[in-house]
C-alpha cells in the first residue's frame, strides 16, 4: 500500500530534550516535506526537500532540523524543544514538487511540557 | 506576511446548500492552486486543483473558480452532503523561481454541513 508513515503519533516531552520524528514514504517520491498544523494558523511549512540531499527552508524553520540521507526517509529533529513547538506535525510526499498531488502522513502530536 | 488569505473560517450550511470558500493571493508568481481537504485526526488530501490557464475546473460536486486578474479562487461544493463536513486548506506554489519547493497555505475553513 503506497503511503506515508510517520512515528511516533503522539510524543509528551519536556523542554530542552532532543527529539526526532520520522517520516518514510514508499512512493519513490523526489519530493518531501514538513508541516505544522496550529488552530487558527492553519498548515505552515517548516522545511522541504525537493530530492536526496537537497533541502531548504520553509515559512518557520526555526528550532528544526531535517536531513535527507535516502529517499524514502524525512526526519524531523528538534534539537531543543520549547513549549511553542506544541503543535500537529504532518510530513508529505510527492512526485517532483509541491504542483503535484501531495500524500499526507497521519500526523504527529507533539505536546512539549 | 500571509501568502494566502482563505475565508470565511467557518462555514454552516443545510445538506443540500453550496457552500463557497473563498482565497486570495498576492505574488503572481504562483501557478498552481490546490485545495485540499482534511477529516478530524487524518491527514490532509488532495480534493482539486487548478492551474492559472483556466477559469473553472469542476470534479464530480466540487468546482474551483479561477479569477487571474483578480488573484482570486474559490471552492463550490454543489449539493453538499454531511458527509462533506471537513476543514478545507486552499494553498498555492509555483513551477519555478525563488520560490520552487514552497507551498502555501491558507488558514483553513471549517465546514459543517447540517442533514
Amino acid at each position: 500500500e503506497a503511503q506515508v508513515t510517520q512515528n511516533p503519533r503522539y510524543l509528551i516531552t519536556v523542554t530542552g530534550k532532543k527529539l526526532t520524528v520520522t517520516c518514510s514514504q514508499n512512493m519513490n517520491h523526489e519530493y518531501m516535506s514538513w508541516y505544522r498544523q496550529d488552530p487558527g494558523l492553519g498548515l505552515r511549512q517548516i522545511y522541504y526537500s525537493m530530492n536526496v540531499e537537497v533541502t531548504d527552508k520553509g515559512d518557520v524553520p526555526e528550532g528544526y532540523k531535517v536531513s535527507r540521507k535516502e529517499k524514502r526517509n524525512f526526519p524531523l529533529i528538534l534539537e531543543s524543544p520549547s513549549p511553542n513547538q506544541t503543535s500537529l506535525y504532518f510530513c508529505a510526499s510527492s512526485v517532483g514538487g509541491p504542483y503535484n498531488e501531495q500524500f499526507f502522513g497521519p500526523g504527529t502530536r507533539l505536546t512539549v511540557l | 506576511q500571509q501568502q494566502v488569505k482563505q475565508s470565511p473560517q467557518s462555514l454552516i450550511v443545510q445538506k443540500g446548500g453550496i457552500p463557497i470558500i473563498n482565497c486570495a493571493y498576492e505574488n503572481t508568481a504562483f501557478d498552481y492552486f490546490p485545495w485540499y481537504q482534511q477529516f478530524p485526526g487524518k491527514g490532509p488530501a488532495l480534493l482539486i486543483a487548478i492551474r492559472p490557464d483556466v477559469s473553472e475546473k469542476k470534479e464530480g460536486r466540487f468546482t474551483i473558480s479561477f479569477n487571474k486578474s483578480a488573484k482570486q479562487f474559490s471552492l463550490h461544493i454543489m449539493d453538499s452532503q454531511p458527509g462533506d463536513s471537513a476543514t478545507y486548506f486552499c494553498a498555492a506554489c509555483s513551477y519555478r523561481g525563488s520560490t520552487l519547493g514552497r507551498l502555501y497555505f491558507g488558514r483553513g475553513t471549517q465546514l459543517t454541513v447540517w442533514p
